[in-house]
């Protein structure tokens, strides 16, 4: 069975520019999460989607959104980039439904670099 | 921000050795997961726990849920080489608004010397 895969692998951008980051769940989950590994930092929740739906939101601001597709595969987009926002970014997923959420099984990863 | 204390940061111990790692808060959780993360890669999902007292194995490794539902522990025992590796401890704060949201503490970095 397939794990959560994510698209690029690495990313290089300038400040100001726009990132688009992407994921695909492990086949029969529905819900799909991003965290920001910072450097030398445990993982911050970002964003919940399932079914199609943002379901809950980290610290961070609004420039950082996203979207899930029909097919649960789901998008990280983050506009107007400053520096501070190189970091791996992880994407998870899991079943839906209480119980399920807290389980939740990671990607690779996309390592973001921002000069 | 992190609402999670893990400790020690960081462990050397020699192959064979066993390894304990803890993670506290003053918060109350649901569930708590512990991960190991490999260079350049996601975290792996180790062992869940879903209610207070829980004891789980997984090989040699063995997890606890603790009681006040406030902390956990991870055991490895008899360690090798490919234990190397970041281990991370997660959970879900109880309350609505921490709903799909795991926090995760910091981390502690595990060197294993043949």
């Amino acid at each position: 069975e397939a794990g959560v895969t994510q698209s690029p692998t690495h990313l290089i951008k300038t400040r100001g520019q726009q990132a688009t980051l992407r994921c695909s769940p492990i086949s029969g989950h529905t819900s799909v999460y991003w965290y920001q590994q910072a450097l030398g930092l445990g993982l911050q929740f970002l964003l919940w989607y399932d079914e199609g739906e943002e379901r809950n939101r980290g610290n961070f601001p609004p420039r950082f959104s996203g979207r899930q597709f029909p097919n649960y595969s789901s998008e990280l987009n983050v506009n107007a980039l400053e520096l501070e926002d190189s970091a791996l970014y992880l994407c998870a997923s899991s079943l839906a439904g209480a119980g399920h959420t807290d389980t939740q099984y990671f990607g690779p990863g996309t390592r973001l670099t921002v000069l | 921000g992190q609402q999670l204390n893990q400790s020690p940061q960081s462990m050397f111990i020699q192959e064979g050795e066993d390894v304990s790692m803890n993670c506290t808060s003053s918060s109350i959780f649901n569930t708590w997961l512990w991960y190991k993360q490999d260079p350049g890669e996601g975290p792996v999902l180790l062992i869940a726990l879903y209610k207070a007292g829980e004891l789980t194995s997984n090989g040699r490794l063995t997890a606890q849920f603790g009681i006040t539902r406030k902390d956990s522990f991870l055991n490895i025992s008899a360690s090798i080489p490919s234990d190397v590796g970041i281990y991370f401890c997660a959970g879900r704060i109880a309350g609505g608004t921490s709903y799909g949201k795991l926090t995760f503490g910091q981390g502690t970095i595990l060197t294993v010397h043949p």
